[in-house]
């Protein structure tokens, strides 16, 4: 079956400090999305990306969709201590739309 | 509107028990998804719907888990008996689209002693 990893599992990083999280897919995904997730919170959707080698920016934050549509990656630039969260990459398999989430990476922001 | 509604919030139960929890999807949303959080597994996808009709519960982890969609705007999981393995979040997500933003709910925290 599809497995979806992260890594790193736990980033911790000075506020100021740049964070990167990388996603990697066992199949080609249809699409990738990102979500973050507040200590005690639920899930919130960030973006999707959908295109081969697509790029996109919210502010400090940098979503990159891998050539080969199996690996994403999300860039924070100067963290800050609302960066604090969980960040979870999904997407649904090619050819089936089950989604999967993949194991999410803790990031901590020390002030 | 007021987003993914999901009650109880917290629940407490002892082994053996049955447990019944509730999500309203947001108003015209077509996909309804059930997941569960634990730190050993992560965020797991364990059923979801479409126009109230289950279309992969492969992730329904055995026999004792069961889910319905009665109605667009109310769905159940239900767990019986309860075990303390089930003890996790219990999320519920709508979707306009199959593959598409997904709106997820506060959660129920559940712990079966």
């Amino acid at each position: 079956g599809q497995q979806v990893m992260q890594i790193p599992q736990y980033q911790h990083v000075q506020e100021g400090e740049d964070f990167t999280t990388y996603c990697n897919s066992s199949t080609t995904l249809s699409n990738i999305q990102w979500y973050k997730q507040r200590p005690g919170g639920h899930p919130v959707f960030l973006i999707q990306l959908v295109k081969s080698g697509e790029v996109k920016k919210q502010k400090r934050l940098t979503f990159q969709f891998g050539e080969a549509k199996k690996n994403s990656s999300l860039h924070i630039t100067a963290t800050q201590t609302t960066d604090v969260g969980t960040y979870f990459c999904a997407g649904p398999q090619n050819n089936f739309n089950k989604f999967y989430f993949g194991s999410g990476t803790k990031l901590n922001v020390k002030p | 509107d007021a987003g993914v509604i999901q009650s109880p919030r917290h629940e407490v139960t002892e082994m053996g028990q049955e447990v019944t929890l509730r999500c309203k999807p947001i108003s015209g949303h077509d996909y309804l998804f059930w997941y569960r959080q634990t730190m050993m597994r992560g965020l797991e996808l364990l059923i979801y719907f479409n126009n109230n009709v289950p279309i992969d519960d492969s992730g329904m982890p055995e026999d004792r888990f069961s889910a319905k969609m009665p109605n667009a705007s109310f769905s159940t999981l239900k767990i019986q008996p309860s075990e303390p393995r089930d003890s996790a979040v219990y999320f519920c997500a709508s979707s306009l689209t199959e593959t598409g933003e997904q709106f997820f709910g506060p959660g129920t925290r559940l712990t079966v002693l």
